[in-house]
């Protein structure tokens, strides 16, 4: 079983802040890790696919980095906005194993 | 490019009920992909088509869900009976097998089932 674990569950920032959060996943046969933002009542956009290890993506605020020897990878969001403000899903493909996402909350 | 449509939005129905939902990928993406979301945790792969077979479909609770996609297009997933375990936004994707590992995925807006 392929578990991939997202922390913190939840996180709240004020408007301006960075922040990060991890994705956790098993290390062994990695194919490849997909980012998406999940925001209420829309779909789930894709926001990064990450396939070799020490890949950094960026687009505009947000970025990531992935490390497939250890395992894990780091989504920022630099100087944080409102409309940032949504849940953030990794998942782990082939089997598309979703982990359970970061909820966050942007105040103005 | 018109994206991954879904119907209905919501639903609501009696435990025992049975509902089905519809799926219409964008054209030409041959992989689709159902997904089940229970509040709190991440979604969950139900089953996998690439065309109109079957390539995972081992999370899917057979005794009461069952998917088709005629034709290698539309698709629709069933639940027959419902149980309040069922619960969940039920999540629609597609993708083209052109984009190598990487595969993108693009999802529906997706269908809020509360089984009472």
């Amino acid at each position: 079983i392929l578990n991939v674990e997202q922390s913190p569950q939840s996180l709240h920032v004020q408007e301006g802040d960075s922040t990060n959060f991890t994705c956790s996943f098993p290390s062994s046969n990695f194919y490849a890790l997909h980012w998406y933002r999940w925001e209420t009542a829309k779909s789930p956009e894709a926001l990064f696919v990450m396939t070799l290890n020490g890949d950094e993506k960026k687009k505009g605020r947000i970025s990531a980095t992935l490390n497939t020897k250890e395992g894990y990878s780091y989504l920022y969001i630099k100087g944080s906005q409102p409309e940032d403000s949504a849940t953030y899903l990794c998942a782990l493909n082939l089997s598309m194993r979703f982990g359970a996402g970061t909820r966050l909350t942007v105040k103005p | 490019e018109a994206g991954v449509a879904q119907s209905p939005r919501y639903k609501i129905i009696e435990k025992r009920q049975s509902v089905a939902f519809w799926c219409n990928p964008i054209s030409g993406h041959a992989t689709l992909y159902w997904y089940q979301q229970i509040l709190g945790q991440g979604p969950k792969l139900l089953i996998q088509f690439q065309n109109n077979g079957v390539v995972d479909d081992s999370q899917l609770p057979k005794d009461r869900f069952s998917a088709e996609r005629l034709k290698g297009v539309d698709s629709t997933l069933k639940i027959q009976p419902a149980k309040l375990e069922d619960s969940a936004v039920y999540l629609c994707a597609s993708s083209s097998p052109a984009g190598g590992r990487g595969n993108e995925q693009f999802f529906g807006p997706g269908t809020r089932l509360t089984v009472l």
